[in-house]
């Protein structure tokens, strides 16, 4: 069975200051692996996904994440964050079996301070 | 955005009695999905369906059931509300989940209260 730990449940940072987000995964066959927002009493949005070829991939909004195969993880990054910014993230996996069930992790929670 | 509405979006009830939440689209997907969110876990699947009068267990199913007669409906049922059951409910759609993998869109939620 497939897992996902989210290693930070907050995060605080300072406007215009880098942030990482740190994901890994556990699971037995070739996942992919997403990254969702959620703003403040809203639903869930994707900010990037990785399926396959380059293990960079970019999403919206200025966010970029790697995947790291060998060390089974897939941490968000932004240089330089905005108040906008503020949010709760969640990092998501799915083995792409039949039905596109995801697995999510227990979120991080970013607060940008100006 | 993707055409989910859920209804109601706020609830608040007694422990005991049934509750049925709405999850209705206009994308004519296939797949449709219940997800409950709490803090610290995340989101979690309750059940699925892959068409209509086509359903599956999710991993936090018990105490849950649903039911989907219509492409565009998905209900879930609390036959017996519990204060366990007080959470964020979250419906979500894909169009396909056999070939490759399709995005899921998020409806905007339901807060449930079970007192």
């Amino acid at each position: 069975a497939q897992s996902v730990t989210q290693l930070d449940s907050q995060v605080p940072v300072f406007e215009e200051a880098p942030v990482e987000l740190r994901c890994n995964y556990s699971s037995s066959v070739s996942v992919y692996l997403f990254w969702y927002v959620q703003y403040p009493n809203q639903g869930l949005q994707l900010l990037l996904k990785y399926l396959s070829g380059s293990t960079l991939v970019k999403g919206i909004n200025g966010f970029e994440a790697e995947f790291n195969k060998s060390q089974t993880s897939f941490h968000l990054r932004k240089p330089s964050v905005h108040i906008s910014d503020t949010a709760e993230y969640f990092c998501a996996v799915s083995e792409g079996a039949a039905g596109n069930k995801l697995t999510f992790g227990g979120g991080t929670r970013v607060l940008v301070k100006p | 955005d993707a055409g989910i509405t859920q209804s109601p979006r706020h609830k608040v009830t007694e422990t005991g009695t049934p509750v049925t939440l709405r999850c209705h689209q206009t994308e004519n997907h296939r797949y449709m999905y219940w997800y409950r969110q709490d803090p610290g876990h995340g989101l979690r699947l309750i059940h699925y369906s892959y068409g209509v009068k086509d359903t599956d267990k999710g991993e936090v199913s018990d105490g849950y059931s649903v039911s989907r007669s219509k492409t565009e409906d998905f209900l879930l049922t609390l036959e017996s509300a519990t204060s366990s059951q007080t959470s964020v409910y979250f419906c979500a759609i894909s169009e396909s989940g056999t070939s490759g993998y399709n995005e899921q869109f998020f409806g905007p939620g339901t807060r449930l209260t079970v007192l």
